[in-house]
């Protein structure tokens, strides 16, 4: 069955450091990949979209990769801060699908 | 408005009630979707809209669901009969229209069936 895979352990690191988050697929062939923050009682925020044919895209202190040969995500914010902590949530879609099937996302805690 | 608003925030329903919860998309974003939240889970896709084409309804968990979207723009979602496993948060979202676009939510609503 089709399955997407976050880590369900909360992530705790010292303020500075660089997060890496892991998103693991089973049984899809996504198009493309997204990573969204949630805040709690708040919806998911966009922050990255990267396609099947990128191996990498960066925005500010984040960056993303895709192996779809490995069928795995890595999501990292490098000098992170205590204002990261949050869930984050990837999401994939496969081609011609508008449907986009969420992970259950890790929570990120940043240490002042 | 400038993003997505959903109504209620927060409903408290007893077990065999009917509720109507409410989206208010983006202008201008013909795709709508609903997801639904479990406590610490990840979400669950619901529904999906865009523009006149037939909705997909593919996640809808029982025929006791039901969503329909008038005029292109507010959606409402239908819950009869709530059960309590129907308790959780309840997300809209909206986008412009295609794939590979990111997805506007609203805070959702909270909905709790005693």
């Amino acid at each position: 069955s089709q399955k997407i895979e976050q880590n369900s352990e909360a992530l705790n690191i010292q303020e500075g450091k660089t997060a890496t988050l892991t998103c693991n697929y089973t049984n899809y062939s996504p198009a493309y990949l997204q990573w969204y923050r949630q805040d709690p009682g708040r919806g998911p925020v966009f922050l990255l979209l990267i396609r099947e044919n990128e191996k990498e895209k960066r925005k500010e202190r984040l960056k993303v990769t895709f192996d779809t040969t490995l069928k795995q995500s890595l999501f990292h914010i490098t000098a992170s801060q205590p204002a990261d902590s949050a869930t984050y949530l990837c999401a994939l879609s496969s081609t011609g699908s508008y449907k986009l099937i969420f992970g259950s996302g890790t929570r990120l805690l940043v240490r002042p | 408005g400038a993003g997505v608003s959903q109504s209620p925030s927060n409903k408290v329903t007893e077990k065999g009630k009917d509720v109507e919860l409410r989206c208010d998309p983006i202008s201008g974003h013909t795709a709508l979707y609903w997801y639904r939240q479990s406590l610490g889970q990840g979400l669950e896709f619901l529904i999906y809209f865009q523009g006149n084409s037939a909705p997909d309804k593919s996640g809808l968990p029982s025929d006791r669901f039901s969503a329909e979207r008038t005029g292109g723009s507010v959606s409402t979602l239908t819950i009869q009969r709530t059960q309590q496993e129907d308790s959780a948060v309840y997300l809209c979202a909206s986008s412009l229209p295609g794939t590979a676009k990111k997805l506007f939510f609203g805070s959702g609503t909270q909905l709790s069936v005693l």
